[in-house]
């Protein structure tokens, strides 16, 4: 069974720095790249980051390149995101994401964890 | 890169059915056929219905159907239930290695 566990989020202030894990089992990890969507309190979802597989390729929405960092180690089935500079407008539920087997495509996910909430307030 | 268009809201009572549509442009939506739309009730990670504009994964009903005419896709949910009382997000890619979602659509089941 798949399955995706997020965790690192909380409370941090506008500037900070903050680093989510996604624990990923129940599939061949370093066969799938894997993404970062975060949901903004009562708001939609917004596409953060995609890595590869290999951790090769990584790339960003222009709200958060060169504050936000993809990384994963598939030795320890777990994707990362370091956040810094964090703002306001970054509190959001962050969820990692899993490409489909049958789609050749990043663009779309069939596994989600349950989130993690970033909150950033002074 | 900017949000896909969504009506905030859409109804239907049960057995009727439903269209949502997601509005881009042609450089997302009118340009590829990537189109993906997530079921999402509340408290909950959200739901893949529908991917490559048409496509249904195994055990998604096929009361749900998608489509897609020009820069506009749509969903339609047939036979409404209860259960597809959800928020609606429709994504496209957007070239250049960008994903971008569509504000979302509460359908309510009157």
């Amino acid at each position: 069974e798949v399955q995706l566990v997020e965790s690192g989020g909380g409370l941090v202030q506008p500037g900070g720095s903050l680093r989510l894990s996604c624990a990923a089992s129940g599939f061949t990890f370093t066969n799938y790249a894997m993404s970062w969507v975060r949901q903004a309190p009562g708001k939609g979802l917004e596409w953060v980051s995609v890595i590869s597989g290999n951790g090769v390729t990584t790339y960003y929405t222009d709200s958060v390149k060169g504050r936000f960092t993809i990384s994963r180690d598939n030795s320890k089935n777990t994707l990362y995101l370091q956040m810094n500079s964090l703002r306001a407008e970054d509190t959001a539920v962050y969820y990692c994401a899993k490409r489909p087997d049958y789609s050749i495509t990043w663009y779309c996910f069939d596994y989600w964890g349950q989130g993690t909430l970033v909150t950033v307030s002074s | 890169q900017s949000a896909l268009t969504q009506p905030p809201s859409a109804s239907g009572s049960p057995g009727q059915s439903v269209t949502i549509s997601c509005t881009g442009t042609s450089s997302d939506v009118g340009g590829y056929n990537y189109v993906s739309w997530y079921q999402q009730h509340p408290g909950k990670a959200p739901k893949l219905m529908i991917y490559e504009v048409t496509k249904r994964p195994s055990g998604v009903p096929d009361r749900f159907s998608g489509s897609k005419s020009g820069n506009t896709a749509s969903l339609t949910v047939s036979g409404l239930q209860a259960e597809d009382e959800a928020d609606y997000y429709c994504s496209s890619n957007a070239g250049s290695n960008n994903l971008v979602f569509g504000g979302g659509t509460k359908l309510t089941v009157l």
